[in-house]
Formats: C-alpha cells, structure tokens, sequence
C-alpha cells in the first residue's frame, strides 16, 4: 500500500484565494483526520470522519474552512478565503476501526500552506 | 487543547546515550500512543500502551505508563543519530464511536554523532 496520499506537498496562495486540500487515505482504513501543525499551537485535530461522516468537527477554526468526504478513497479540505495565519502544514491521517478502541493512526506527508 | 505535555521540549545527547521522554496528561484514557516526526515529514506511529498495561518494549524504545501518576516515559537506548526527530505523545479516550488521539507539543531530540 503506498500509505495516505495528501496533495499538493505544498501551496503558495494570497490571501483571499480558496485553497484546497486533498486526501487519499489507506485502502480499508475506516476514519480519516485531518490536523493543522504551527509552531505556536502544536499538531491540532480539525475535523474528523468514520465511514465517510463526519463525527467530529469542533477543531475547525472558523466557517471558512470546511471538510468532505464524498467516498472512502477521498476527502478535501477547503479554506475559503484564506488568510495569513492559515499557514500551516496540513496533515491527513487515517486508522483502521478493527483496531479500536487500540488504534494507530497513519499519517500522510502533509501539505504546507502559505498565505501571502 | 493539548491533554499530553511532554518534558523536556528539548534534549541534546551523544550517540550511544540513552534519552527519556515523559509524558503527562490530565483525564483518564484507554491507551497513550508515541510518535516520531522527522523533520518535513508525517508522523509515524512507534508503540501503544494501554491503561491496563505498565511497561512496553519495541526494539530500542522501552514505554511505561503509571496512570496513578497520569504518566509516561519512553526510554530510546543506545541512541543513534537517525534517531534525531520530534517525539510526540498521545492520548486516546474512547467513547462510543469518538476515536481521536489528543496530541502534545513535542520533544526536539538531537543525537550528536
């Protein structure tokens, strides 16, 4: 398996513009997180989906970012607009519910943003 | 926000040393997990202790947990120098289908050669 798959590696935008991030989690794997890491505020949990929904969005910072998940091979992570303290790295990371409650999770390469 | 402090944020030791980590955290939890970042990448998953367990081994990296005391430790010996990464904690509490790992800041650890 190649593992969780996160696209762009990295992106470079002005404020204002919309941004979006993608996903391709491990194959059978059953939820998918998505963390924000800053050096100020450490690695957070912004939203996160078990069988394609939802369950958890409280880490979302404000109504200019939203998450979706249409499948089980894919979910995006849209800002709209963007702002300078937005940059980030953007992780996704996935785990299997097998495992639960005992279960790691696997995470992508991340996604670096700058907000210019 | 952050359930696991790790101490120290930063530690510096000659390959061949030993480095410990610790852990603390504030609720009860059903596991407590460490990872590794290195440096422009993901993290990666080391070893999982559970609630009910006190002490772990994997290869090198030895883990204790005193949930009396709401803590961990993870022991890397003999320490080289790929070993220089950020080490995280993290916590897991599960309930009903809530399944996230809280995570902390992390420890800067560099492996002089």
């Amino acid at each position: 398996d190649a593992g969780v798959i996160q696209s762009p590696r990295h992106e470079v935008t002005e404020m204002g513009q919309e941004v979006t991030l993608r996903c391709k989690p491990i194959s059978g794997h059953d939820y998918l997180f998505w963390y924000r890491q800053t050096m100020m505020r450490g690695l957070e949990l912004l939203i996160y989906f078990n069988n394609n929904v939802p369950i958890d969005d409280s880490g979302m910072p404000e109504d200019r970012f939203s998450a979706k998940m249409p499948n089980a091979s894919f979910s995006t992570l849209k800002i709209q607009p963007s702002e300078p303290r937005d940059s980030a790295v953007y992780f996704c990371a996935s785990s299997a519910e097998l495992a639960m409650p005992y279960n790691e999770q696997f995470f992508g390469p991340g996604t670096r943003l700058t907000v210019l | 926000s952050q359930q696991g402090e790790e101490d120290p944020q930063a530690l510096s030791i000659q390959e061949g040393e030993n480095a410990t980590m610790n852990c603390s955290y504030k609720t009860s939890i059903n596991n407590l997990q460490w990872y590794r970042q290195n440096s422009g990448r993901g993290l990666v998953h080391l070893i999982l202790i559970r609630s009910n367990e006190r002490e772990k081994h994997s290869g090198r990296l030895r883990v204790t947990l005193d949930t009396s005391k709401k803590s961990s430790s993870l022991l890397i010996t003999a320490s080289r120098a790929a070993d220089t990464a950020s080490y995280f904690c993290a916590t897991q509490t599960f309930t009903g289908a809530n399944s996230k790992l809280t995570f902390g800041k992390g420890i800067t650890l560099s492996v002089r050669p």
